[in-house]
């Protein structure tokens, strides 16, 4: 069980740059979520995944923002023309059809 | 909606006492209880979870958590610490149907002095 991986851990980019996160979830685990933290909070809901299908999307999630799964494995998230807000940490949660979520390390965004 | 409220945004104890982190939630309808641990630079990892039944759980890294129906609160508790533990810690609700998205608290920072 090799676990939730994501890439890269650590980017940082100039505002207004385009960057994309990737996350490849847990073999056969049919859910896939993001997640952003801030410092010092709690992580906050980005979107949901079932298989390819992308069912759900906070108001967090900007126009700005978007992400795919596009064979229902792994998944993209990408963030346009960023702003120093976005500087955050991307989690990668996946789940079996169970309640459990699978966290991986992460992606740090540092927008300068 | 959900909500999660972690009453202390730092516990700071010393090593081999015992702590209690704790966690009240919102909910009109019924939830999963789950608590992460989240080690600098990581990302989460369960400690232990409450789905139903009896309403002591038991985890890993020897804590524990009491679910409280009636006080809607999920304390978690450890009865020896070790410099280990330095952490932080999140308590989270989920729905038992849906998506079951995560709702967190903001955390409690547990610091471990010898």
């Amino acid at each position: 069980d090799t676990g939730v991986s994501q890439d890269p851990r650590h980017k940082i980019t100039k505002r207004g740059q385009n960057v994309t996160f990737r996350c490849d979830p847990i073999s056969e685990h049919n859910r896939l979520y993001w997640y952003r933290q801030t410092l010092g909070q709690g992580p906050e809901f980005l979107t949901y995944f079932q298989n390819e299908a992308q069912l759900e999307k906070s108001r967090l999630l900007s126009d700005r923002f978007s992400a795919e799964r596009p064979k229902g494995s792994f998944s993209t998230l990408e963030i346009q023309r960023t702003e120093q807000g976005d500087s955050a940490m991307y989690l990668c949660a996946s789940s079996p059809q169970s309640d459990t979520q699978y966290f991986g390390p992460g992606t740090r965004l540092t927008v300068l | 909606a959900q909500s999660v409220t972690q009453l202390d945004s730092q516990v700071p104890v010393f090593e081999e006492a015992p702590v209690e982190l704790r966690c009240n939630y919102s909910s009109s309808v019924s939830v999963y209880l789950f608590w992460y641990v989240q080690y600098p630079n990581q990302g989460l990892q369960l400690l232990l979870k409450y789905l139903s039944g009896s309403t002591l759980v038991k985890g890993i890294n020897g804590f524990e958590a009491e679910f409280n129906k009636s006080q809607t609160s999920f304390h978690l508790r450890k009865p020896s610490v070790h410099i280990s533990d330095t952490a932080e810690y999140f308590c989270a609700v989920n729905l038992i149907q849906g998506a079951q998205k995560l709702v967190f608290g903001q955390g409690t920072r547990l610091t471990i002095n010898p």
